[in-house]
């Protein structure tokens, strides 16, 4: 099956520095890739749509200038956490969309649990 | 607005029991609607994909069910193991890149 991998797994880092998650299809080209958030014990909530060579599309309330999105190639989306305060611990997932336009199956990563200490 | 509801929220059972767990949603216009299990602190597995034109799909010891007339999707476990305690979230996609997803039930299997 078509595999997500996420980099790093964990991450911590002090408040007011910058955090890149990187996000990989590593057998597949993934024309659309997205980004999650899930708080402890809810579900999880879209942040944002990446479509290769194009800029994102974010959802409602979340701002794009603190959360850059970045999708360079069919197999590579970054997200880079800007400026890291406490409150935007949580756990990262994006997963990846192979294109096939009969079945919109989204390929999930592992996750990336930031704190901001 | 489609939004997505999975009852029980939680659910404990004894080893071996067959279990149902629940996922409605307000609107039948959906390309799919995926099962995930998600074990504490990890991403998410993919258990089943229903397409839209599907009633249901098995993969072992699960099946999953699909009526989009009436917005409700069952996912069956039969003969519960520990193992298979974790969160289960169901989630529907809407076309348009929107996946939407339910709250999750969290299942523990009692040894």
């Amino acid at each position: 099956g078509a595999v997500v991998s996420q980099h790093p797994s964990r991450v911590i880092c002090k408040s007011g520095t910058s955090v890149k998650i990187e996000c990989r299809s590593l057998d597949f080209q993934a024309t659309t890739m997205f980004w999650y958030r899930q708080f402890p014990k809810k579900s999880l909530m879209l942040m944002a749509t990446s479509n290769e060579g194009s800029k994102a599309t974010y959802e409602q309330g979340v701002e794009k200038d603190k959360f850059l999105i970045n999708h360079a190639s069919l197999t590579l989306s970054t997200l880079t956490v800007t400026s890291a305060h406490p409150e935007d611990s949580s756990f990262y997932i994006c997963s990846a969309e192979q294109g096939d336009l009969n079945s919109y199956e989204q390929y999930f990563g592992p996750g990336t649990r930031l704190t901001v200490t | 607005k489609q939004e997505v509801t999975q009852i029980p929220a939680a659910l404990s059972v004894p080893e071996g029991e067959n279990l149902v767990l629940n996922c409605s949603f307000t609107d039948s216009a959906i390309y799919n609607l995926q099962w995930f299990r998600q074990d504490p602190g990890k991403g998410l597995t993919s258990l089943l994909l229903i397409q839209s034109s599907q009633r249901e799909q098995t993969s072992g010891r699960l099946n999953a069910s699909l009526d989009k007339s009436s917005g409700r999707s069952t996912l069956y476990i039969a003969a519960s193991q520990p193992g298979d305690s974790a969160t289960y979230l169901c989630a529907v996609n809407t076309g348009g890149f929107k996946t939407i997803f339910g709250a999750g039930t969290r299942l523990f299997v009692k040894a």
